[in-house]
């Protein structure tokens, strides 16, 4: 499969842990944005990499939150110290270009007990 | 900033009938309009977009969506709705000046046998 794919599907954690998810991006893909989804909501922008660089953070984006793109490949988003207003999908997205569609992965639900 | 509605969260159709879903946006430039798909516990699917051109764009599954620029709106539609086109469907805007791609809060459609 040569899609988005994320890791993990699904996390459980207690309130103050800190939790780390990632992303894999179609190979070819410079462009990667992270997203996150409450129930009942649309996806709700996070951030934004090309290649390495992260060029746009959401006000959503709090101090807690950290992404990275070490490599211009695979990404990682940490959350610091969770609550429980963190509980929702994590979503990843890729594109080839800047007007292109994005294709998303599965998702990571975090539940912040 | 730019932002998206859509204005039915529930669109009930029978199978066979033609189905619409309803998106208007606002953007402060030219839209970049795109149509995805949620089924239960998968990703968001890509259906269509609307970059430039005509206005009638066609999409994956036999989905098309005319975008009316007077109107600012950009509906999904299909001329004979199956039971398998029941999900949630996500209409979403970007403009130009921006790499955040804004959501709409979703329509549940079902299509009934």
């Amino acid at each position: 499969d040569t899609g988005v794919s994320q890791d993990p599907r699904h996390k459980i954690t207690k309130r103050g842990q800190n939790v780390t998810f990632r992303c894999d991006p179609i190979s070819e893909h410079n462009r990667l944005y992270w997203y996150r989804q409450t129930l009942g909501q649309g996806p709700e922008f996070l951030t934004y990499f090309q290649n390495e660089a992260q060029l746009e953070k959401s006000r959503l984006l709090s101090d807690r939150f950290s992404a990275e793109r070490p490599k211009g490949s695979f990404s990682t988003l940490e959350i610091q110290r969770t609550e429980q207003g963190d509980s929702a999908m994590y979503l990843c997205a890729s594109s080839l270009a800047q007007y292109n569609e994005q294709f998303f992965g599965p998702g990571t639900r975090l539940t912040v007990l | 900033a730019q932002s998206v509605a859509q204005p039915e969260d529930q669109v009930n159709v029978a199978e066979g009938n033609p189905l619409t879903v309803k998106c208007t946006y606002s953007v402060s430039g030219n839209p970049y309009l795109f149509w995805y798909v949620q089924y239960p516990n998968r990703g968001l699917q890509f259906l269509l977009k609307y970059i430039t051109g005509d206005n009638l764009v066609k999409g994956s599954y036999g989905f098309e969506a005319e975008f009316n620029k007077s109107q600012t709106s950009f509906h999904l539609k299909k001329p004979s709705a199956l039971v398998s086109d029941s999900a949630l469907y996500f209409c979403a805007v970007r403009d130009i000046e921006n790499n955040d791609m804004r959501f709409g809060a979703g329509t549940r459609l079902t299509v009934k046998p």
